[in-house]
């Protein structure tokens, strides 16, 4: 059964230094989301992505964050100045259709500013 | 405002018996459920969905009810057992596709 990957499964990252996370979608889904999970807290949604652009971004999504899809396979969730309250569990997610399909989450990636 | 949330925390049931979880959502406009486990260290997975023009829904041991005039659902697992153990998400999807989590119910089965 097809899956959603990420990688790594655990960064770990000085305060203030970039991060890229990365994600491989389901191969012939066409929608993509980055969502987070703060430990213990429930699951936020980030940003989607379609068509090569930002469909809808959260308050979140601020200008340290940018997500790419630099080729037919792979996407990627950018931060570019970490913070100590950017360390949470991050999930990519992938969907066929938009809004009327089920979003499938990968195994997340785990990041920890310090 | 969009918001979904859960009646309990914790659930804990002696493995055999069902389990109901309970989610209350805001947004009368909302059409779409879905209702996610998560495992330890693990991303959301997918349980069992409705849309607004049911009531109800069942797959393999699951069922979705939903209550629309009190913006209510629940999902019940019959004969639960050890392996369900997990925190349960109910999730509505904005018409954008974005998902919205309620908090999340954590359900321990004891053996």
């Amino acid at each position: 059964e097809p899956e959603v990957t990420q990688t790594p499964s655990h960064q770990v990252t000085q305060m203030g230094q970039e991060v890229i996370l990365r994600c491989v979608p389901i191969s012939n889904h066409l929608y993509f989301y980055w969502y987070r999970q703060i430990l213990g807290q429930k699951v936020e949604f980030l940003v989607s992505f379609y068509n090569n652009e930002i469909s809808e971004k959260s308050e979140i999504f601020d200008d340290q964050f940018s997500v790419e899809r630099p080729d037919g396979s792979n996407f990627t969730l950018k931060i570019r100045s970490t913070k100590l309250e950017d360390s949470a569990m991050y999930f990519c997610a992938s969907s066929p259709l938009l809004g009327t399909d089920t979003q499938y989450f990968g195994p997340g990636t785990r990041l920890t500013v310090l | 405002g969009e918001s979904v949330g859960l009646h309990l925390p914790t659930l804990s049931v002696q493995e055999g018996d069902n389990s109901i979880i309970n989610c209350a959502y805001s947004n009368s406009a909302s059409d779409y459920f879905i209702w996610y486990k998560q495992e330890s260290g693990k991303g959301p997975q997918f349980i069992i969905d409705i849309r607004s023009n049911m009531d109800k829904r069942q797959g393999q041991r699951v069922t979705v009810l939903l209550n629309k005039t009190v913006k209510h659902l629940s999902l019940q697992i019959a004969a639960t057992q050890p392996g369900d153990s997990a925190v349960y998400f109910c999730a509505e999807i904005n018409q954008g596709g974005k998902l919205i989590f309620g908090q999340g119910t954590e359900l321990s089965v004891k053996p």
